[in-house]
Parts: structure tokens; C-alpha cells; sequence
């Protein structure tokens, strides 16, 4: 089965960085388009960026209210995608899931970890 | 960027009763849309995609119909376990987006 593993979630102050991981497994990851969706306490799912196979190119993809603040990327060796974070807003405060897929249906998701951007 | 529009925002229906779930896109997404079902506390669950194709796992009292821009998701016999949170998501176009989702509770 598949799993993803979200961790690096956590309290950050405006004008602050994080690094979201994603440990995968079950699935063979260097094959895998992967993505990152978001959803505000309460509020609808908004999916937030996604990076192709390196054999596809590994570019990536990014919503517009996070493109030029946040970095999607990957480690095919441990199976592992990232989510770098920088210049957060409140705005910014949601659960964050890793999931399966980059573009299409989304088959596979974490659990999410809980980012809160306040001061 | 595709807007998806859930109505209603709310539908109380009883345990037994068929659910019907409305999902509008403000333009054509063909049959390039999906459902998934969030429980409280719970990741989005993977319902169908394709339109009208099951996911793994998924019983077959859920079922997806539309094309274009009305989609419409139905339960058809409402069980304890389906009372939850229902987005639709189209990816048909350039990026992918959700609905505001549809709350399913019991009447």
C-alpha cells in the first residue's frame, strides 16, 4: 500500500521559513509526479504545487499565492519530497498534505501536518 | 482558473435516503472530474475520477455522472459512516481546482 508521511509542520512567526517532508513508500517514487494540496482550518482544499519525475524533467508547478515564496523538490535516493517555505503569512496557515499525482485525479494522500503562521 | 461551485452548501438527508450532490464548473472540464470524501480529522478520500469511475475500494452506492460543466455525485442509500465533507475537483484544466465542498449530515 501506499503511504505518505508528512512531518516538519509546526508554529512559525510572519516572515518566516519552514521545510515540509513527505517520506513515501509503497510506490515507486522516482516514477511518481508528486504535489502538495493545503486547506485552511475550515475551509476548501487548495492544491499548492507539484513536481514532475526527473524523467519527465523534474520541473515544477506552482499556485499563484505561493509562486516565488515556496520551493517544491525531491530526493529519488530516499524517497523523500519537500516543501520549502519562506516569507509565510497568516494566510499561509492550513494543513498541509502530500499527495500522489501532479495534474490529474489525486489517488494517494498523507495524513497532513499542521502549519500555523501567527505572531 | 476553473471555478467549481458545490450546492448546496449543507443537504441533511436520513440514513437509508438517497443523496444527490451538485458540483457546476464555470466552463466545460469534458469528464476530467473527480469526488473525494473527508471525514473530520481525516485526508480527502478518493471517491471517482474519471466522471463516473469508481475508486478502489469505493462501494458501489457511490456514483458520479455529468459531463461538461454539471457534474452530480449520488449516494444511494445513505449509510452512517457517509456523513462527511464532499469536494469535487476538476483537471481537466490548468491547475487543477476543488469546490468549496458539500457538508452531508444527518437529518
Amino acid at each position: 500500500d501506499v503511504q505518505l508521511v508528512e512531518s516538519g509542520g509546526g508554529l512559525v512567526k510572519p516572515g518566516g521559513s519552514l521545510r515540509l517532508s513527505c517520506a513515501a513508500s509503497g510506490l515507486t517514487f522516482t516514477n511518481a509526479w508528486m504535489s502538495w494540496v493545503r486547506q485552511a482550518p475550515g475551509k476548501e482544499l487548495e492544491w499548492v504545487g507539484r513536481i514532475k519525475s526527473n524523467t519527465d524533467g523534474g520541473t515544477t508547478d506552482y499556485a499563484a499565492p505561493v509562486k516565488g515564496r515556496f520551493t517544491i523538490s525531491r530526493d529519488d535516493s530516499s524517497y523523500t519530497l519537500y516543501l520549502q517555505m519562506n516569507s509565510l503569512r497568516t494566510e499561509d496557515t492550513a494543513v498541509y498534505y502530500c499527495t500522489t499525482g501532479g495534474g490529474s485525479y489525486i489517488p494517494h494522500w498523507g495524513l497532513g501536518t499542521l502549519v500555523t503562521v501567527s505572531s | 482558473e476553473v471555478v467549481m461551485t458545490q450546492s448546496p452548501a449543507t443537504l441533511s438527508v436520513s440514513p437509508g435516503e438517497k443523496a444527490t450532490l451538485s458540483c457546476r464548473a464555470s466552463q466545460s472540464v469534458s469528464n476530467n472530474f473527480a469526488w473525494y470524501q473527508q471525514r473530520p480529522g481525516q485526508a480527502p478520500r478518493l471517491l471517482i475520477y474519471g466522471a463516473s469511475a469508481r475508486a478502489t475500494g469505493i462501494p458501489d452506492r457511490f456514483s458520479g455522472s455529468g459531463s461538461g460543466t454539471e457534474l452530480t455525485l449520488t449516494i444511494s442509500s445513505l449509510q452512517s459512516e457517509d456523513f462527511a465533507v464532499y469536494y469535487c475537483q476538476q483537471y481537466n484544466n490548468w491547475p487543477q481546482t476543488f469546490g468549496q465542498g458539500t457538508k452531508l449530515e444527518i437529518k
